[in-house]
């Protein structure tokens, strides 16, 4: 079956260190994204890819880096310079006319 | 800019009742709508896509329908049951720009 896996699904960061998340999507999708969840609030977009070896920023992407060097992969890097990281990420995928696929999601907590 | 609106922030009802959860919008230049479903520490399960062409959607119990001109969606349950209890999220994409506003969510507790 097609779909996005998201791991680990939890992640402990240890402050100045810089952590990756993976996504991973066999639905033949062109379009990944990065959203951020916290308590209370909506979700947030950190980052959007919508073609291979391109990727614009979302509305909260300080601190955050990501790469997209295959169709199928978008990883995240939460590096030391975000300050405030815990959080529940979830990556999402779609191509034109389509609607949105979600993976499981990934908690990472600053220990 | 795109803002998306959930009232209530949460709902309780007891089993066997209808219902009915309402989203809307600033910006009526919508590509597509999208009704979610998050279970608790979980990932998002699509439930519903509206395109802009379209005025509703059904699956099983399930029906959303969109007005545009008025910025509106609803979602209508059926006959809940208590594997209803999720957080039910909204969000819209626009014309040229494909990324998604989601609302806050309303939190839908159905009590046996």
């Amino acid at each position: 079956d097609g779909g996005i896996t998201q791991s680990p699904k939890y992640l402990f960061r240890k402050e100045g260190q810089n952590v990756t998340l993976s996504c991973e999507q066999n639905l033949n999708h062109d379009a990944m994204y990065w959203y951020r969840q916290d308590p209370g609030q909506g979700l947030r977009l950190i980052y959007y890819s919508q073609i291979v070896n391109d990727f614009q920023k979302g509305d909260i992407a300080e601190g955050y880096s990501v790469s997209r060097e295959k169709k199928e992969s978008f990883p995240l890097t939460v590096t030391s310079a975000q300050k405030n990281p815990t959080a529940f990420y979830l990556c999402a995928s779609t191509r034109a006319g389509y609607g949105y696929t979600f993976g499981s999601g990934t908690r990472l907590t600053v220990v | 800019k795109q803002e998306v609106t959930q009232i209530p922030a949460a709902l309780s009802v007891p089993e066997g009742e209808n219902l009915v959860l309402n989203c809307s919008f600033t910006d009526s230049a919508i590509y597509n709508l999208q009704w979610f479903r998050q279970d608790p520490g979980k990932g998002l399960t699509s439930l519903l896509l509206i395109q802009s062409s379209q005025r509703e959607q059904t699956s099983g119990r399930l029906n959303a329908s969109l007005d545009k001109s008025s910025g509106r969606s609803t979602l209508y349950i059926a006959a809940s049951q208590p594997g209803d209890s999720a957080t039910y999220l909204c969000a819209v994409s626009n014309f040229g720009n494909e990324k998604l506003t989601f609302g806050t969510g309303t939190r839908l507790t159905i009590i046996p």
